[in-house]
């Protein structure tokens, strides 16, 4: 069973480039989400879908965008990457309206920018 | 945004003995979810145990369980015989019923002593 899978793993990226992160699940879950995790700050939301062909903003989602043209995949992109984006990146999936269903999750990826 | 807080940066414990971890939110909601995470080296999110505010009854899962208090709006988790697997990080969060996002408490980072 694949889940969500994240895609890359690893990425190391300079000022100013740009990128793309990959999620896909295979549960055909509605609900789909990408979070950033800091050092001593949990997992905090960037942006998030409830449907293909949507999507909305979570709490920190400056200087990110994304996109749900499948259901199955949610791109995160950096237009310009920063220094202040060296993270590790999370994407999660759920279902609709099952409010107890704990959010599945990708296993991430480490981005550095230098 | 909900606020979770998990007043325990780090804690340790001795194999086989019993470790407590704490957690508490700031809701206004009366019908919400909570949830344990666990997050080994490797990375992946791994769901420990969940939470129905509206069920009286403390979740167990086999070495897992919690201690509801919706009134003190606090939710800790405790760890029973405690094996060298369970050394990870353990975030608590919040979900309001009809919600779709989570909120993440900073994480409190488990050493089991052999």
């Amino acid at each position: 069973n694949a889940g969500v899978t994240q895609t890359p793993k690893f990425r190391v990226l300079k000022t100013g480039q740009s990128m793309t992160l990959l999620c896909a699940q295979d549960m055909n879950h509605e609900y789909m989400y990408w979070y950033r995790q800091d050092p001593g700050m949990g997992l905090r939301l960037i942006h998030y879908s409830v449907g293909e062909g949507t999507t909305a903003k979570g709490e920190v989602p400056d200087g990110y965008n994304v996109s749900r043209l499948k259901k199955q995949n949610f791109l995160l992109g950096l237009e310009s990457a920063a220094p202040s984006q060296t993270s590790v990146y999370f994407c999660a999936s759920s279902s609709e309206g099952v409010w107890n269903q704990p959010q599945h999750f990708g296993d991430g990826t480490r981005l550095s920018i230098l | 945004a909900q606020t979770v807080t998990q007043s325990q940066p780090e804690m340790s414990v001795q194999e086989a003995e019993t470790v407590t971890l704490s957690c508490t939110y700031d809701t206004s909601e009366s019908d919400y979810y909570l949830f344990w995470y666990k997050q080994p080296p490797s990375r992946q999110m791994i769901l420990v145990i969940r939470q129905e505010a509206y069920k009286q009854q403390n979740a167990t899962e086999n070495r897992f369980s919690v201690n509801f208090q919706k009134a003190a709006k606090s939710f800790s988790l405790k760890i029973s015989d405690s094996q060298l697997g369970d050394a990870a990080m353990y975030f608590c969060a919040y979900r309001s019923a009809g919600d779709y996002k989570l909120s993440f408490g900073a994480g409190t980072t488990v050493t089991v002593r052999a």
